[in-house]
């Protein structure tokens, strides 16, 4: 099984519907991170969290909305989703990133589409 | 101006070439570098930390240099199996910023 698992894999949606994707992980990790990928932009960063109590606005979170119910499980919600949110999405975790070890556990992906 | 700026590609070289891949960053107070790997419709993963003094790993190489804000990766004797997507990633108070990625192709 995957240490980072996210569901659904793949949504169509219309617009103005409300979406929520789910992210839990066995890493134990209390960092988690949401990102898009849009081709030609690369992995842009919605919101993050270094554990339950915390949360933090990324490049990109208008439209977006986060919760941390667990230390285990971060989902983001679109509230009113819009054309424009179509894209790859992915979850991912972290132990610590200030030791230069940068790794970053990616979740398989999201794939929505907004029609 | 994107952040993180890479040459998107498509680098198709045959097997056995050395391909170099260049990337530059514009915040100097970035504090960290790595290269990541992405195969088609997957996830990015960690390929390799990138280091001031340069650092290899196998047949990859990679290099930094804060000066001109640039970070390189070096593939030796390409192998069919190197062919993905190569994300440089600048990391600056637990932010991580991604490239675009270089995309390569190594074909028989």
């Amino acid at each position: 099984d995957a240490d980072v698992t996210q569901t659904p894999r793949n949504r169509i949606t219309k617009t103005g519907k409300r979406i929520m994707l789910e992210c839990s992980q066995t890493k134990g990790h209390d960092r988690m991170y949401w990102y898009r990928q849009d081709p030609g932009l690369g992995l842009r960063l919605i919101y993050y969290s270094f554990d339950v109590k915390d949360i933090n606005k990324g490049e990109i979170s208008d439209g977006y909305s986060v919760s941390r119910q667990a230390q285990a499980k971060f989902s983001l919600s679109l509230e009113s989703a819009i054309p424009n949110q179509t894209a790859l999405y992915f979850c991912a975790t972290s132990d610590l990133l200030g030791d230069n070890t940068g790794e970053l556990f990616f979740g398989e992906g999201s794939r929505l589409t907004v029609l | 101006r994107k952040e993180v700026e890479q040459d998107p590609g498509p680098f198709n070289v045959p097997e056995g070439a050395t391909v170099a891949f260049n990337c530059t960053y514009s915040n100097s107070a970035s504090q960290s570098f790595f290269w990541y790997r992405q195969d088609c419709r997957k996830e990015p993963k960690l390929l390799m930390s990138v280091y001031s003094s340069g650092n290899e790993d196998g047949r990859f190489t990679a290099q930094l240099n804060r000066a001109s804000q640039y970070i390189s990766l070096l593939i030796r004797d390409s192998k069919l199996s190197d062919s993905a997507t190569y994300l440089c990633v600048v990391n600056r108070d637990n932010d991580m910023r991604f490239g675009a990625g270089t995309r390569l192709t190594v074909k028989p």
